[in-house]
C-alpha cells in the first residue's frame, strides 16, 4: 500500500523558515496537500495541489514539489503556526495521509 | 458559510451500535464528496471513506471496509458514519469533512471544509 513518509518533528525560531518535508513514491504525480491541526482543533487545508492556496491562509505558507517529494515551507515563522502538519494525497481510490509533523516554534 | 455541523460526543458499550451525523450547510450538499476521518488520541488522521449524496456512490479505504458504513440523506444534507459492534479500540475523535474532486489526468480528492469532531469513547 502507498506510503507517505514526514519528519515527526521539526523546529524552528520565530522569523525564521520552517520546511517539513513528506516523501512517497513518485508523489510529484499526485497532487499533495496540507493540512494544518492547532491542539484540540480540526485540521485545516493551508496547501492543495502541491502549490496551491485556498483563500484566507496567509502568503507565508507555501508549497513545492520535486518527484518523489512535497515540502510545505512556512517563511517568517510565527508563533501560531506551531501546530502538528499532515500531508495528504490520493492514490488507488484512496486518501493516504502522512504521520504527521509537529512544528515548534522556539 | 460552508459549515458541517457534527453530532454530540457519545458514551458507548462495546457491542452496542451507534451512528454519527454531519449535516452540512451553505452550499450544494448533493454535489460534493463527503466523507469521514478517525483521529485516536494522541494520533494522527486516518481516512475511513467519502460518500457522493448525489447518488450514494461509497468508496472505503481497505482498513476499513466491513469496520463502519458511510451513508448520507441528501434531503436534509446529512451524511452519517455507523457501526453495528463497537469496540474499545473504536474510541477516537471522527471528523467529518468536505472532499474536492479534481481532475489533472486522474481525479484526485482533497478536504477544503471540516466540521468539529464527534467525540466516541467505547468502555466497559
Amino acid at each position: 500500500s502507498y506510503e507517505l513518509t514526514q519528519p515527526p518533528s521539526v523546529s524552528v525560531s520565530p522569523g525564521q523558515t520552517a520546511s517539513i518535508t513528506c516523501s512517497g513514491d513518485k508523489l510529484g504525480d499526485k497532487f499533495a496537500c496540507w493540512y494544518q491541526q492547532k491542539p484540540g482543533q480540526s485540521p485545516v487545508l493551508v496547501i492543495y495541489q502541491h502549490t496551491k492556496r485556498p483563500s484566507g491562509i496567509p502568503e507565508r505558507f507555501s508549497g513545492s514539489n520535486s518527484g518523489n517529494t512535497a515540502t510545505l515551507t512556512i517563511s517568517g515563522t510565527q508563533a501560531m503556526d506551531e501546530a502538528d502538519y499532515y500531508c495528504q494525497a490520493w492514490d488507488s481510490s484512496t486518501v493516504i495521509f502522512g504521520g504527521g509533523t509537529k512544528l515548534t516554534v522556539l | 458559510e460552508v459549515q458541517l455541523v457534527q453530532s454530540g460526543a457519545e458514551v458507548k458499550k462495546p457491542g452496542e451500535s451507534l451512528k454519527i451525523s454531519c449535516k452540512g450547510s451553505g452550499y450544494s450538499f448533493s454535489n460534493y464528496w463527503i466523507g469521514w476521518v478517525r483521529q485516536m488520541p494522541g494520533k494522527g488522521l486516518e481516512w475511513l471513506g467519502i460518500i457522493y449524496p448525489g447518488d450514494s456512490d461509497t468508496r472505503y479505504s481497505p482498513s476499513f471496509q466491513g469496520q463502519v458504513t458511510i451513508s448520507a440523506d441528501k434531503s436534509i444534507s446529512t451524511a452519517y458514519l455507523q457501526w453495528s459492534s463497537l469496540k474499545a479500540s473504536d474510541t477516537a475523535m471522527y471528523y467529518c469533512a468536505r472532499h474536492v474532486e479534481a481532475y489533472n489526468y486522474y481525479y484526485y480528492y482533497y478536504m477544503d471544509v471540516w466540521g468539529k469532531g464527534t467525540t466516541v469513547t467505547v468502555f466497559s
